[in-house]
């Protein structure tokens, strides 16, 4: 079964960067899109960003466009997401996603790694 | 942004009841909408895509319908593994949006 671990996470103080690391198990990786999908303590999930299977294509949502850059090393089989200019409303588990194809018509999610905290003191 | 809605904020149930969970969208998203499942401390996990396709391994109890802007997941007889969280997305456009969940929980 596909697995995904990330690492990165920690705590940091409003200002500044971090960065996130996703590693899957054996599948297909330059096949599939990816995202990262974050939830704040007690609330509910909140996409952050997607990346095409080539990485040709990135998308962000409104709260990181900017401040957050969304990668992948296919050759190395790793999804990376650059976090600058963190936050305090940042603070959330962040988690690894695999869409369900390469792109459009399969931007949801049918597996999950099991998450990294992040937490952005002021 | 397409705004997803779900309601209601919590459902409580009785083992072996059914339960009918709605998720509605500001504008149509065809039928590119998912719900998944979401136990404390642990990921979500995808039941459902493309409105009514059960993904690998979730029994038939999980079932989805709708289409345009009004959604449903129904589980048909809540067993205790099924008390947890239920969250749709939608996939029609950017940015990607889930709605505020549904928490199902013991009566």
């Amino acid at each position: 079964e596909v697995q995904l671990l990330e690492s990165g996470g920690g705590l940091k103080q409003a200002g500044e960067s971090l960065r996130l690391s996703c590693t899957p198990s054996e599948f297909s990786f330059s096949s599939y899109a990816m995202s990262w999908v974050r939830q704040a303590p007690g609330k509910g999930l909140e996409w952050v960003s997607t990346i095409s299977n080539f990485g040709g294509g990135t998308f962000y949502a409104d709260s990181v466009k900017g401040r957050f850059t969304i990668s992948r090393d296919n050759s190395k089989k790793t999804l990376f997401l650059q976090m600058d200019s963190l936050r305090v409303e940042d603070t959330a588990v962040y988690y690894c996603a695999k869409c369900f194809g390469p792109g459009s018509g399969s931007y949801f999610h049918d597996f999950w790694g099991q998450g990294s905290l992040v937490t952005v003191s002021s | 942004e397409i705004v997803m809605t779900q309601s209601p904020a919590t459902l409580s149930v009785s083992p072996g009841e059914g339960a009918t969970l709605s998720c509605r969208a500001s504008q149509s998203v065809s039928y590119n909408l998912a719900w998944y499942q979401q136990k404390p401390g642990q990921a979500p996990r995808l039941l459902i895509y493309r409105t009514s396709t059960r993904a690998t391994g979730i029994p038939a109890g999980f079932s989805g319908s709708g289409s345009g802007t009004e959604f449903t997941l129904t589980i048909s007889s809540l067993q205790s593994e099924d008390f947890a969280v239920y969250y749709c997305q939608q996939y029609n456009d950017w940015p990607l949006t889930f709605g505020g969940g549904t928490k199902v929980e013991i009566k």
